[in-house]
């Protein structure tokens, strides 16, 4: 099965509002954890990422929080504007094999932005 | 740089053709490789190369053929096609070393009847 996973497959905020996008993981030995945006008919765009010896990572307008306590990433975007909406993939590197083996994808969360 | 790119943007196969999706990248990128994307699920790995001449095989490798003669280049080929490959196809680079920020093409859109 899959060993990175979303809780939502569908998230709606308000325009304005933050939003936070929820996975979990379940291999703990992964070394780095990585936030995709899919938006519609295009292919994936990196966000940002995070390694595992961190809790949290500050991009521009986006945090990334790890918790390895309870195996859960969250992505938070401030101030949400349309040009988010997209569905939003969370990955895991395992770093095995030097890391070149590919990453790990969860099956996306939709979000949608109301106006 | 026109990035990564992928030809062609469609494509409709009978069961049991052959195919090739082009894959070609501006960026000398050591890194490529291809993933397929069915509804309702991620990304998965259908193979990888870290340079010219080296390839691998990544989650889903049954039914491609992949060759890295050039750094710019990583076609995947389709040896006889079956509906369970009908599926959106994504080729990706990236850096040496920083495999986490890969770089996607559009895709291509595969139907196997």
């Amino acid at each position: 099965g899959e060993s990175v996973g979303l809780h939502l497959p569908t998230l709606s905020v308000q325009e304005g509002d933050n939003s936070i996008i929820n996975c979990a993981y379940s291999n703990s030995a992964s070394d780095y954890f990585i936030w995709y945006k899919q938006e519609s008919g295009k292919g994936p765009q990196f966000i940002i990422d995070i390694r595992s010896n961190m809790d949290k990572r500050q991009g521009q307008r986006v945090t990334v929080l790890l918790n390895k306590t309870v195996k859960h990433l969250s992505l938070q975007i401030a101030a949400t504007q349309p040009g988010d909406s997209a569905v939003y993939f969370c990955a895991e590197n395992p770093y095995s094999g030097g890391g070149a083996d590919g990453l790990t994808f969860g099956k996306g969360t939709h979000l949608i932005i109301q106006p | 740089n026109a990035g990564v790119t992928q030809t062609p943007k469609f494509q409709v196969l009978k069961t049991g053709q052959s195919m090739t999706l082009q894959c070609a990248q501006d960026m000398n990128h050591e890194y490529m490789s291809w993933y397929r994307q069915d509804p309702g699920m991620g990304l998965r790995l259908i193979h990888y190369s870290v340079g010219a001449g080296i390839t691998d095989q990544g989650e889903v490798p049954n039914g491609y053929n992949v060759s890295r003669s050039t750094t710019e280049d990583f076609p995947l080929r389709l040896l006889s096609a079956a509906p369970s490959q009908t599926s959106v196809y994504f080729c990706a680079s990236g850096l040496a070393g920083d495999y986490n920020e890969q770089f996607f093409g559009p895709g291509t859109r595969l139907t196997v009847l």
